[in-house]
């Protein structure tokens, strides 16, 4: 069965520090994946998603990137956190073509 | 990928029959509806996907016009569990679907 993982659950950064979140899956191959984060009492923002390793399209310009090394490998990174990158993170992939999407346990990232 | 309006909150009590509808009046021939569900500090999970006329499933049913310009899902008999954002997205199942966006979501609230 598929299974994501996605790491950590929690963290707690300085402005300035930077960042990096990684999201696996297995079980699947050729995924599509995502990145999303979402402010307290908001809804989901697409940050990245990934049809293929080394394809990235960034939806929102900040200062985050995201890199797909891997088939089944989605990294979430930045140089220089703000206060305003605080939020939760998801990480999520589906089956090309479908429209069912399956999501991590997220990560609770606050900036300080 | 077609634009989608929900409300942005609903109350019920338990028991009750909880219907939510979307419009999405710039959906394309080959969209499909898809509902997902979302609990604090998780992320969402697919609920029901349909095209047209009717789909239930042991969760709820999704109810979609002949213009299938709105959906309606539908609840039975909600619980205090059930309280929770549910989101609809309009996209192609074709292959290549690939961004997923979510919009902000309903807000249901289920009261003793």
């Amino acid at each position: 069965s598929q299974t994501i993982h996605q790491w950590p659950a929690t963290l707690v950064q300085p402005v300035g520090s930077p960042l990096s979140l990684e999201c696996t899956v297995e079980g699947t191959s050729n995924p599509n994946l995502y990145w999303y984060r979402q402010a307290a009492g908001r809804g989901l923002q697409l940050l990245f998603y990934s049809v293929g390793i080394g394809q990235i399209s960034s939806e929102v310009p900040q200062n985050l990137s995201a890199s797909r090394p891997q088939d089944r490998q989605f990294i979430l990174s930045s140089k220089k956190l703000l206060l305003s990158d605080s939020g939760f993170y998801l990480c999520a992939w589906k089956v090309p073509g479908n429209t069912e999407a399956f999501f991590g346990q997220g990560t609770r990232l606050t900036v300080v | 990928l077609a634009k989608t309006t929900q409300p942005i909150s609903m109350d019920s009590y338990e028991g009750q029959e909880v219907n939510i509808t979307c419009s999405h009046n710039n959906i394309a021939t080959n969209d499909y509806i898809t509902w997902y569900q979302q609990f604090p500090s998780q992320g969402p999970r697919f609920i029901i996907q349909g095209y047209k006329t009717k789909v239930t499933n042991e969760v709820a049913s999704l109810f979609i016009p002949a213009d299938r310009k709105s959906s309606t899902l539908s609840l039975p008999r909600v619980s205090l569990s059930d309280t929770a954002v549910y989101y609809c997205l309009v996209g192609a199942g074709g292959t290549s679907y690939g961004k997923l966006t979510f919009g902000q979501g309903t807000i249901l609230t289920v009261h003793p």
